[in-house]
């Protein structure tokens, strides 16, 4: 079965880090772009960022740049999302996806809720 | 403040077709395809337009989608109470080097 799952979300103090995580299988994870795209409590989607398919090459957000950090591991077929500096606009809902040929992001994981709050 | 703006909510009855509007701009939708995508309460987004036009396999033709300019448009025909959900438009912005979301619009079946 084609599929992302992330994991990783919960509960952190304002200032903190967390480490996200999206396993993917079912695809040749190495050959696709892969994304970060995240909702805030009644609010819509945001895109985050994005990595190329080794790595080498990153996009991120306004919002996020230079506290956010995109990775992958294209052995064990992870992708990452390193989050410092955390602040409650950060609480959402972060959902891991995959663009195709096409530039559409046509596989989304069920998403992992990040909140931050004291 | 999203770089594409859509109508905060639509309304329809069954059978009914609506059409969801998505506006940009020349570094945006006037330069770039278009996507569209489905949220339903509870679940995941699902990609229901792309390029501007295309269906994804499973996708019923009663979805469609349209470019003019700067704008972008979903329509729907034959409205269904299923179609209940949060709409999406995104493309990629060559100013800010950013993929960009519209700030969705939400469909209500009377």
């Amino acid at each position: 079965e084609v599929k992302l799952v992330e994991s990783g979300g919960g509960l952190v103090q304002p200032g903190g880090s967390l480490r996200l995580s999206c396993a993917a299988s079912g695809f040749s994870f190495s050959s696709y772009w892969m994304h970060w795209v995240r909702q805030a409590p009644g609010k819509g989607l945001v895109w985050v960022s994005r990595v190329s398919k080794d790595g080498s090459t990153t996009n991120y957000a306004d919002s996020v740049k230079g506290r956010f950090t995109i990775s992958r591991d294209n052995a064990k077929n992870t992708l990452f999302l390193q989050m410092d500096s955390l602040s409650a606009e950060d609480t959402a809902e972060y959902y891991c996806a995959r663009i195709n040929s096409d530039d559409a992001l046509d596989l989304w994981g069920q998403g992992t809720m990040v909140t931050v709050s004291s | 403040q999203s770089v594409l703006t859509q109508t905060p909510s639509a309304s329809g009855t069954p059978g009914q077709r609506v059409i969801i509007s998505c506006s940009g701009s020349d570094s945006n939708i006037g330069s770039n395809t278009v996507n569209w995508y489905q949220h339903l309460p509870g679940t995941t987004p699902k990609l229901l337009i792309y390029s501007i036009d295309q269906r994804p396999s499973g996708v019923p033709d009663r979805f469609s989608g349209s470019k003019s300019g700067t704008s972008a448009s979903l329509a729907i025909s034959d409205l269904q109470s299923a179609d209940e959900a949060d709409y999406y438009c995104s493309t990629w912005d060559d100013s800010l080097f950013v993929w960009v979301f519209g700030g969705g619009t939400r469909l209500t079946v009377l």
